[in-house]
């Protein structure tokens, strides 16, 4: 089993439309989770983050954390055709190295 | 701020061929880590230091890789007698220390021929 699944997709939506996308992983230690946007043949950019459970907002994103179910989700208000990259989610401990989801390729056709 | 820096962008090898990849961190992050990333897949971790002191190691990091952080800023990343399968976008990423929130460069595509 790996550490962190994703569907690599690809999902393509309508303009407008809301996104939702999911990890699920396995080791119970991490504590930080973290959605990352990257571009062809661009580095990651990060998105946002949250430590341990809970919900986070920044405008159009929210990121949810459920701990017991091992669980994360990244959702994405009116979504634009800039939204289009591949997602990928991202877990760690403490200070060891992030594990990456294999990314979600998203298209929003305008 | 400029955010994390690397150097070359794109490196075009002939095969046996050693290739030396640069990275410069966000400046108060003393945490600097190395990933590769291949089409297709996220990327996967390769190394990290913590200042000049490298922690951990990578079963992928083969006895071709060696990584150094000299001063506790920079890091290189060489890669000696390239094989066609080290052709992959090479990443770098640094965290401020207790976080362990990692800030990526653009990265460093590596075509061996």
């Amino acid at each position: 089993q790996k550490e962190v699944e994703q569907d690599p997709g690809p999902l393509s939506v309508p303009e407008g439309a809301i996104v939702s996308l999911n990890c699920t992983y396995s080791n119970s230690a991490f504590q930080y989770f973290m959605w990352y946007r990257q571009y062809s043949r661009k580095g990651p950019e990060l998105l946002m983050y949250t430590y341990s459970s809970g919900n986070k907002e920044d405008g159009r994103f929210t990121a949810q954390v459920d701990k017991s179910s091992k669980y994360i989700s990244l959702f994405i208000r009116d979504s634009q055709p800039s939204d289009s990259a591949t997602y990928l989610c991202a877990i760690s401990g403490g200070y060891q190295k992030v594990t990456f989801g294999i990314g979600t390729k998203l298209q929003v056709i305008p | 701020d400029t955010g994390v820096s690397q150097n070359p962008r794109h490196k075009i090898t002939k095969r046996g061929q050693n290739v030396t990849f640069r990275c410069d961190p966000i400046s108060e992050h003393n945490r600097l880590y190395w990933y590769r990333q291949t089409l297709g897949q996220g990327p996967e971790f390769l190394t990290y230091f913590q200042n000049e002191a490298q922690l951990e190691k990578s079963r992928l990091l083969s006895d071709r890789f060696s990584a150094e952080r000299p001063k506790g800023s920079f890091s290189t990343l060489e890669i000696q007698r390239t094989e066609q399968g080290d052709s992959a976008m090479y990443l770098c990423a640094s965290s401020p220390s207790p976080q362990n929130i990692q800030y990526f460069g653009a990265g460093t595509r590596l075509s061996v021929l």
